[in-house]
């Protein structure tokens, strides 16, 4: 069974400030993948980023960066310099050959002015 | 835009009544995902259809069903509704009909039951 963790329910932090959110994953399966997803204020759920497990390099587009570590099972996803449109619930998936794709719960970014 | 149309945008319905939503995939892509996120529990996978066929189940309860039409458009069928129905529902496109391929959602349907 797979199983995403992202323990941070709510962070808060002051724009500019950087801020991480963690993702853990468990699965038994050799070939994975994870991925990134935001959901900002107006609802609508948006792709930011697949990776698939043979490809442990690490992956920067812009303030986004993001850090997987087989060793650890984290897919953690990093915002520089983070901004009030940054403010959003962001989950963490991942998804098997043959099984469908386990989101977490979500963690909700609040990004105060 | 991620390509992906829900209808309607909005639903607001009485208990034990029947409703449908309606998506249109991504141009190209043959998978459509069922969500439903509510306040309390978060974005639960509902079901998955492939080209036509049923491709994975998730918790999905006996009084919702779904298809998906030769023109690969879907429809989630709710039935019996109550008021613990009343959530977001997303639906999602993709290329394949494995775990591997990135999904993109549609703006959902806000359903409230009174």
């Amino acid at each position: 069974a797979q199983k995403v963790t992202q323990a941070q329910t709510e962070i808060s932090v002051v724009e500019k400030e950087d801020v991480t959110l963690d993702c853990v994953y468990e699965t038994r399966d050799t070939t994975y993948y994870l991925f990134w997803y935001k959901q900002p204020p107006s609802g609508e759920l948006v792709f930011l980023i697949r990776r698939n497990s043979f490809d442990e390099q690490n992956e920067i587009s812009g303030r986004y960066s993001w850090n997987f570590q087989k060793s650890t099972s984290s897919f953690n996803f990093t915002i520089t310099a983070s901004q009030v449109v940054d403010s959003a619930v962001y989950f963490c998936a991942l998804g098997g050959v043959y099984q469908k794709v386990t989101f977490g719960i979500g963690t909700k970014l609040q990004v105060i002015p | 835009d991620s390509g992906v149309t829900q209808t309607p945008k909005h639903l607001i319905t009485a208990t034990g009544q029947r409703v449908t939503l309606r998506c249109s995939p991504r141009s190209g892509d043959l998978s459509v995902y069922w969500y439903q996120q509510s306040l309390d529990q978060g974005l639960q996978f509902l079901i998955q259809y492939y080209n036509g066929e049923e491709r994975a189940k998730g918790n999905i309860l006996e009084r919702f069903s779904a298809q998906q039409f030769p023109d690969l458009h879907s429809e989630l069928n709710l039935s019996s509704l109550e008021l613990g129905d009343s959530a977001l529902y997303f639906c999602a496109s993709s290329g394949g009909d494995r775990g591997g391929y990135e999904q993109y959602f549609g703006p959902g349907t806000r359903l409230t039951v009174t």
